[in-house]
């Protein structure tokens, strides 16, 4: 089965940690999103990267950082100076960049900061 | 102007009935327009999409209809089913910033009452 899958489903953590969550696709695209969402706002980006070892910074990426070593992985960790943490992030990709409105998203990662 | 705004913000339909969501932009440089349903827990999904060339698509129950000059776009689900009852989020991609960007409305919560 192509897709992505993020792990772990549920994640808790306490306030001051750095968390990491995982994000992989065998869908073989180029370009991999990371989204923040909450409750009654839109999907908020949080980072892009179009290919390995290059990555952008979206709209809310303070506090948050990424890495692109393979073309599969893209995990993002939330750092302790992302100042409202608790919230479901989602990781997307699609085939390029340019295909950025024909994205597939994981099934996401809350995450409760406490 | 890079917002989408969504609306309703909630939908209750009946079984059967037509369910209808907005979409208005304000931005012409918006290129592609897709919809995606998000089920609780789940990441969203690409439903149909459509380009500002064409004023209408249709894909099974679902439909959109694109008004250029209104610089507005709705979804449109014919016989709604309660297996239809999800967050539905219209969004907008265009080229800014040295990528492809896509703007997600806030999100319609869509309830078919059986």
């Amino acid at each position: 089965d192509g897709g992505i899958t993020q792990s772990p489903k549920y994640l808790f953590r306490k306030e001051g940690q750095n968390v990491t969550l995982s994000c992989e696709q065998n869908l073989n695209h180029d370009a991999m999103y990371w989204y923040r969402q909450d409750p009654g706002q839109g999907l908020r980006l949080i980072y892009y990267s179009q290919i390995v070892n290059d990555f952008q910074k979206g709209d809310i990426a303070e506090g948050y950082s990424v890495s692109r070593e393979k073309k599969e992985s893209f995990p993002l960790t939330v750092t302790s100076a992302q100042k409202n943490p608790t919230a479901f992030y989602l990781c997307a990709s699609s085939r390029t960049l340019a295909g950025v409105g024909e994205q597939y998203f994981g099934p996401g990662t809350r995450l409760t900061v406490t | 102007q890079q917002q989408v705004k969504q609306s309703p913000q909630s939908l209750i339909v009946q079984k059967g009935g037509i369910s209808i969501i907005n979409c208005a932009y304000e931005n012409t440089a918006f290129d592609y327009f897709p919809w995606y349903q998000q089920f609780p827990g789940k990441g969203p999904a690409l439903l149909i999409a459509i380009r500002p060339d064409v004023s209408e698509k249709k894909e099974g129950r679902f439909t959109i209809s694109f008004n250029k000059s209104a610089k507005q776009f709705s979804l449109h689900i014919m016989d709604s089913q309660p297996g239809d009852s999800a967050t539905y989020f219209c969004a907008a991609s265009l080229w800014a910033g040295g990528y492809n960007k896509l703007i997600f409305g806030a999100g319609t919560r869509l309830a078919v009452h059986p």
